[in-house]
């Protein structure tokens, strides 16, 4: 089992329509996760982060944290082409960024 | 990725060549970071540096060297290069640990030959 799992996508949703993305991880011991946004050949964008269960919002962005079941989802609401990108989640086990796990990212398009 | 500058941005090496790749961020952070990133195996961590003078290994370390000279520079080096280390390299920093923001450059795409 991966430590960090994402289905790799596409998915495809129209505009204006909510996008959903999710994450498991596999270490019980894990304390923060992140979302992070990386257009085709460019780098990773950190979008939000989440150490609490329950949802966090942020614009139009929701990250969920569900510890109990070890997922972690991002919402996009209002989808734009523009949030065409791969979406990775990554995963602190410690304080720090010493011990950071990255999934391997889903692909989300946005169709106008 | 304003403040965390990376060169080359592109770089075609041979088998057994070596070369540093160059890190260098302006937003006085302490921590500073090399991933690799290959198709299907997302970011993995090859080496580390928690602050000035420090270095640690990280997932993938094997083949690479690191150098924290300074507080704004951390250099990788590949000493003798092989086909396996054909990736995309990212530098990244964070500018502390409770907000775990990480900055990432804007990459190197590296093959070897």
């Amino acid at each position: 089992q991966k430590e960090v799992e994402q289905n790799s996508g596409p998915l495809s949703v129209p505009e204006g329509a909510i996008a959903s993305l999710n994450c498991t991880y596999s270490d019980r011991g894990s304390q923060s996760f992140f979302w992070y946004r990386q257009y085709s050949g460019k780098s990773p964008e950190l979008i939000m982060f989440i150490y609490s269960n329950g949802d966090k919002e942020d614009g139009r962005f929701t990250a969920q944290l569900n510890k109990a079941s070890q997922y972690v989802s991002l919402l996009i609401r209002d989808s734009q082409p523009s949030d065409s990108a791969t979406y990775l989640c990554a995963v602190n086990r410690a304080g720090g960024y010493q011990k950071v796990t990255f999934g391997t990212g889903t692909k989300l398009q946005v169709i106008p | 990725n304003a403040g965390v500058t990376q060169t080359p941005k592109f770089q075609v090496l041979k088998t057994g060549q070596s070369m540093t790749l160059q890190c260098a961020q302006d937003m006085n952070h302490n921590s500073m970071y090399w991933y690799r990133q290959d198709p299907g195996m997302g970011l993995r961590l090859i080496y580390y540096s928690a602050s000035e003078g420090t270095t640690d290994k990280g997932e993938v370390p094997n083949g690479y060297n690191v150098s924290r000279l300074n507080k704004r520079e951390f250099s990788l080096r590949l000493e003798s290069a092989a086909p396996s280390q054909t990736s995309v390299y990212f530098c990244a920093s964070i500018v502390d640990t409770s907000t775990d923001t990480q900055y990432f450059g804007p990459g190197t795409r590296l093959t070897v030959l």
